[in-house]
């Protein structure tokens, strides 16, 4: 079976531009969740999709978005990008939300912002 | 709102050696999970091990093991027969029992395996 993907694995954007993540989660897992990793403030939840729908959020601004398509696949958008957004955007999916399930983490994107 | 503090920024073992992690965390929920996370340098996060709050009894998985201290709330990980492959960033992380799928980590631990 083949793990979560992420695409692409390398970005580099300018200051103001926006950037749209994508992640395709292990197949028959439906909850995909996103992290950003900075090497200041680490791992840090951004949200949750299950079922196409919004279940958590973490502490950031709106600029941060995402989404989840009927196949489970899910996307994020920065928009307005900032210095302070350069990070590895994890995403990790599980079968179903809920913390019994385990999270299988994919590759990550590596976001430069100049 | 949960915390979760790794106090070793870096550690370093010989192969063939043992070395433990350590992590303490801070909640006021009376279930949860506890994991480690290893992250090697090409960066595919890996589950490592898993502890349920509720079972007393220990997590074991091969060369790996915890020392669960609910009351202590701590939750370290011992590392058996270091290998090379071992080398890799660590990282400590809390979720509390229920239907979110929010992590909470640790600052990890870099973990360097030495000939």
């Amino acid at each position: 079976k083949a793990g979560v993907t992420q695409t692409p694995r390398y970005l580099i954007k300018t200051r103001g531009q926006q950037v749209t993540l994508s992640c395709s989660p292990i197949s028959g897992h439906r909850s995909v969740s996103w992290y950003q990793q900075t090497p200041g403030q680490g791992l840090q939840f951004l949200f949750e999709y299950f079922s196409e729908t919004q279940r958590n959020k973490g502490n950031f601004p709106g600029r941060f978005s995402g989404r989840q398509f009927s196949n489970s696949r899910s996307e994020m958008n920065v928009s307005t990008l900032e210095l302070g957004d350069s990070a590895l955007y994890l995403c990790a999916s599980s079968l179903a939300t809920g913390s019994y399930n385990e999270q299988f983490f994919g590759p990550g994107t590596r976001l430069t912002v100049l | 709102a949960q915390t979760v503090t790794q106090s070793q920024p870096e550690m370093s073992v010989q192969e063939a050696e043992t070395v433990t992690l350590s992590c303490t965390y801070d909640t006021s929920e009376s279930n949860y999970y506890l994991f480690w996370y290893k992250q090697p340098p090409s960066r595919q996060m890996i589950l490592v091990i898993r502890q349920e709050a509720y079972k007393q009894q220990n997590a074991t998985e091969n060369r790996f093991s915890v020392n669960f201290q609910k009351a202590a709330k701590s939750f370290s990980l011992k590392i058996s027969d270091s290998q090379l492959g071992d080398t890799a960033m660590y990282f400590c992380a809390f979720i509390p029992t229920g239907t979110a799928s929010k992590l909470t980590f640790g600052t990890g631990t870099r973990l360097q395996v030495t000939l």
